[in-house]
């Protein structure tokens, strides 16, 4: 079996500020995804990446940058963060878009 | 509306009584997932299942393609299965875009 791990698990930042949470799955999944959860909520695609260099984009990608920078690793940049964003933010990946596996998430908090 | 619904909101059952979840979708599905989610926790994969029936434990999972329509149902429920459940679905062919249901909020009392 494989894992997915995301850092930080929590993450602290000031309104405005530019903020980058990581992922890294060791599956050798071609596909990435990133999704916010609000508390108590559903799960919102950010965005999501096929193959290493592709990026796409989900219903909530303004204020957000990604960056596939290798096949096992995905990375989400908060542009410039805002109070009403704190979330959980989750990461999965699957083999051609099929079973998605999760990461534990990050939690951010925006002072 | 919404692309996926998933019904009831919420559930209140005694411990040992079964549970029905309904997922309902807009278009056709290509590919179709149900999680578990503890509250504060990962997500867990329950089943990948597309179209037709899986069963794991005293889970089974029914998806109806053609009628745009998936359940959950659990057998003889128990406290430990207090929690989230929700249905995730790729709505447009070759598209590897998942749309979430709102979930359903499961409380099995002793």
């Amino acid at each position: 079996g494989g894992i997915i791990t995301q850092t930080p698990k929590f993450l602290i930042g000031q309104e405005g500020q530019k903020l980058t949470l990581k992922c890294q799955q060791n599956f050798n999944h071609d596909t990435m995804y990133w999704y916010r959860q609000d508390s108590g909520k559903g799960l919102r695609l950010i965005y999501y990446s096929i193959t290493e260099n592709d990026l796409q984009k989900g219903d909530l990608s303004e204020g957000y940058d990604a960056s596939r920078e290798k096949k096992s690793s995905f990375s989400l940049t908060v542009t410039s963060a805002q109070k009403n964003e704190m979330a959980v933010f989750l990461c999965a990946s699957s083999w051609g878009g099929a079973e998605q596996f999760f990461g534990p998430g990050t939690r951010l908090t925006v002072l | 509306g919404q692309q996926v619904q998933q019904s009831p909101a919420s559930l209140v059952l005694q411990e040992g009584e079964n549970a029905e979840l309904q997922c309902n979708f807009s278009s056709t599905a290509t590919r179709l997932q149900w999680f578990y989610q503890h509250p504060g926790g990962r997500l867990v994969s329950l089943f990948y299942n597309p179209s037709g029936t899986k069963h794991t434990g005293r889970l089974t999972s029914t998806t109806v393609t053609n009628e745009r329509r998936s359940s959950l149902h659990i057998s003889s429920s128990q406290t430990t299965d207090s929690g989230t459940y929700f249905c995730a679905i790729d709505l447009n062919t070759g598209n590897y875009k998942y749309v979430f249901g709102a979930g359903t909020r499961l409380k099995v009392i002793a």
